[in-house]
């Protein structure tokens, strides 16, 4: 069964950083491109980006591309995303995803930006 | 950037009716389209990949079609289960974009 488990999210203050995981099961992880989405508070999907099996290619939203960075451990089956200079706009649930037209969603984590 | 733009925004029907959700790119995206299902609290599920290939396990009654710049997503017969708000996600040229939704209700 695949499935995949987001962590790491919580209350930051307004200017911090936070990194989020997705473990990854079921599936053979370094075979897939991995993605993430968010979805502020009552708002519609955001694509954040993305990033190819071996790391060597990442994609990102214009607008997010330097504050946040996508990475993946394969020998650990997680994807990660590291967030910086954060604002309250940035307050949303964060979905890690398969890209193979992401088939598989994981639960989701909630990150709050306030002071 | 490719804008999608998804109408109606809000869409009451009736349980048994014939339900067409529509979603028109700024440009042409080749078919590059997929149609995800979010329920209210819960993770967005794909539906329709490529613009017309039913994902496993969805129910036939979901079709997709289009080309261009506008896509259709169809629900064939409503049921009670189908209340959710459906977007639409373009991956053919970066950045990959998501529609508005359309939140589909109950009459």
């Amino acid at each position: 069964e695949v499935k995949l488990v987001e962590s790491g999210g919580g209350l930051v203050q307004p200017g911090r950083s936070l990194k989020l995981s997705c473990a990854a099961s079921g599936f053979s992880f370094n075979d897939y491109w991995m993605g993430w989405v968010r979805q502020a508070p009552g708002k519609g999907l955001e694509w954040i980006g993305e990033i190819n099996q071996d790391s060597s290619t990442i994609n990102y939203t214009p607008s997010l591309k330097d504050k946040f960075t996508i990475s993946r451990d394969n020998a650990q089956n997680t994807l990660y995303l590291q967030m910086s200079k954060l604002g309250s706009e940035d307050t949303a649930i964060y979905y890690c995803a398969r890209v193979d037209y992401f088939d598989y969603w994981g639960q989701g984590v909630m990150v709050t930006v306030s002071s | 950037d490719i804008q999608m733009t998804q109408s109606p925004p809000v869409l009451s029907a009736s349980v048994g009716d014939r339900v067409t959700l529509s979603c028109k790119a700024s440009q042409n995206i080749n078919k590059n389209l997929d149609w995800y299902q979010q329920k209210h609290g819960e993770a967005p599920k794909l539906l329709i990949y490529y613009t017309n290939n039913l994902q496993t396990g969805i129910p036939s009654r979901f079709s997709g079609s289009g080309s261009g710049t506008d896509y259709t997503l169809t629900i064939s017969s409503l049921q009670p289960e189908d209340v959710a708000t459906y977007y639409c996600y373009q991956y053919n040229s970066g950045p990959n974009t998501f529609g508005a939704g359309t939140k589909l209700e109950l009459k």
